[in-house]
């Protein structure tokens, strides 16, 4: 299996709060990618990371910002958090263009 | 705006059958085809690439992609209970970071 790493694995937050979601990879992949996912949506682009200190917006990135400060750690803060951002969060990583992405475990964010 | 079509499902096949997964995609300049799996509860786990027109087999299953009509389609041979799950379909082009993603198709493999 890839090393990637989600924390926390679960987490419940109340409405208007920031929260940070961490991705930690072990496999030195120069992709990072933030999606969530909800039924009838599939799985939707946040934010992705095509490098240290590089990230770029994905469809659904109102609400949402990241950070990669190192090769290995990829955050995402959802800065004021809306029951609308209830949801399972997944990072996943990609060794380059054209090659296949590889998901962590999930995060099930519940806001209230 | 760039899509993946998947039938939602759910597909019901007996087991030992063989079940047909298909996705078309809009984008002609998309390079790389992927499929996954998603178990319910748990995160995607990728079950085959394919990048050149043609099959490509790896055990029970085999990806077909046909860049010419737009479409990638996956056969698993010799359905198990244990192949129950969505399959989600995901497309790329080599002059962008991102994957395009379907919906996912759910299968559902009757013992």
């Amino acid at each position: 299996d890839a090393g990637i790493t989600q924390s926390p694995r679960h987490k419940v937050t109340e409405t208007g709060t920031p929260v940070t979601l961490r991705c930690h990879q072990t496999e030195n992949h120069r992709y990072m990618y933030w999606y969530r996912q909800d039924p009838g949506h599939g799985l939707r682009l946040i934010h992705y990371s095509y490098g240290v200190k590089d990230t770029d917006k994905g469809e659904v990135s109102d609400g949402y910002s990241v950070s990669r400060s190192k090769t290995e750690d990829f955050l995402l803060t959802l800065e004021s958090a809306t029951s609308s951002q209830t949801s399972v969060y997944f990072c996943a990583i990609s060794g380059g263009q054209g090659t296949e992405a590889f998901f962590g475990q999930g995060t099930r964010l519940t806001v209230v | 705006q760039k899509e993946v079509e998947q039938n939602s499902g759910p597909l019901s096949v007996p087991e030992g059958a063989i079940a047909s997964l298909n996705c078309t995609y809009s984008d002609r300049g998309s390079q790389s085809f992927f499929w996954y799996r998603q178990y319910s509860g748990k995160s995607p786990e990728l079950i085959m690439s394919i990048y050149s027109n043609g099959d490509k087999e790896d055990g029970r299953f085999t990806a077909q992609l046909n860049k010419a009509s737009q479409y990638v389609s996956l056969l698993i041979r010799d359905s198990q209970p244990s192949d129950s799950a969505t399959y989600l379909c995901a497309v790329k082009e080599d002059s962008n970071y991102q994957l395009i993603w379907g919906a996912g198709t759910k299968l559902i493999i009757k013992p």
